[in-house]
């Protein structure tokens, strides 16, 4: 039982580059949730999904997409990077709305 | 808006005890989380606290909860040095509660 895993653990991306992060769970979760990590700052919520097939906007949607085309997968997608996507990425699931939600380690991206 | 705050920085010594404050502002919050964030890894949960509860203790843990001043606090008895990471307080949203709002971390620094 792995829990939450996610790909890469690092990336290096020029402005303009696209790039998708993907988030794995084993725990057959219904809820994941993708978040970004910032200096002095909490998690933000990007996107989340309350159910294979469907995906919706968090608190700071702006220049990402994603998906859930598979219960246990969680993609996020940058079309086009930007410094200001500079950040760490966090994938978290959880079995339903209010419960406890399992973090996976995070991806570190820097957009020069 | 909903808001979460926390003191940015403690320091304590070995041995002593660690109490971490946050406030939040929404008081139909159903429950408040304790995570834990060791450096170059994702969160760890702790602890949580159920909005009608006073108080909950775990082992070392002591969770506080005064509802009026809208107030959480975690007690950590006898700190070591292994208790030296970010903690974030989270309160879970009962209007749309897909979502957790986070407050930017307290740094726990513990000296020998």
């Amino acid at each position: 039982n792995a829990g939450v895993t996610q790909t890469p653990k690092f990336r290096v991306l020029k402005t303009g580059q696209s790039m998708t992060l993907l988030c794995a769970q084993d725990m057959n979760h219904e809820y994941m949730y993708w978040y970004r990590q910032d200096p002095g700052m909490g998690l933000r919520l990007i996107h989340y999904s309350v159910g294979e097939g469907t995906t919706a906007k968090g608190e700071v949607p702006d220049g990402y997409n994603v998906s859930r085309l598979k219960k246990q997968n969680f993609l996020l997608g940058l079309e086009s990077a930007a410094p200001s996507q500079t950040s760490v990425y966090f994938c978290a699931s959880s079995k339903m709305t209010g419960a406890q939600q399992y973090f996976g380690p995070g991806t570190r991206l820097t957009v020069t | 808006g909903e808001d979460v705050e926390q003191s940015l920085f403690l320091s304590v010594r070995e041995g002593d005890s660690s109490v971490i404050n946050c406030t939040y502002t929404d008081s139909s919050s159903t429950y408040l989380y304790w995570y834990k964030q060791e450096p170059g890894a994702g969160l760890q949960l702790l602890t949580y606290i159920f909005s009608n509860m006073d108080m909950k203790q775990d082992q070392r843990l002591t969770v506080l909860l005064n509802k009026k001043d809208k107030h959480l606090s975690l007690r950590i008895a006898d700190t070591q040095t292994g208790d030296s990471a970010i903690y974030f307080c989270a309160e879970s949203i009962s209007d749309s509660s897909y979502k957790l709002i986070f407050g930017s971390g307290t740094r726990l620094l513990v000296r020998p």
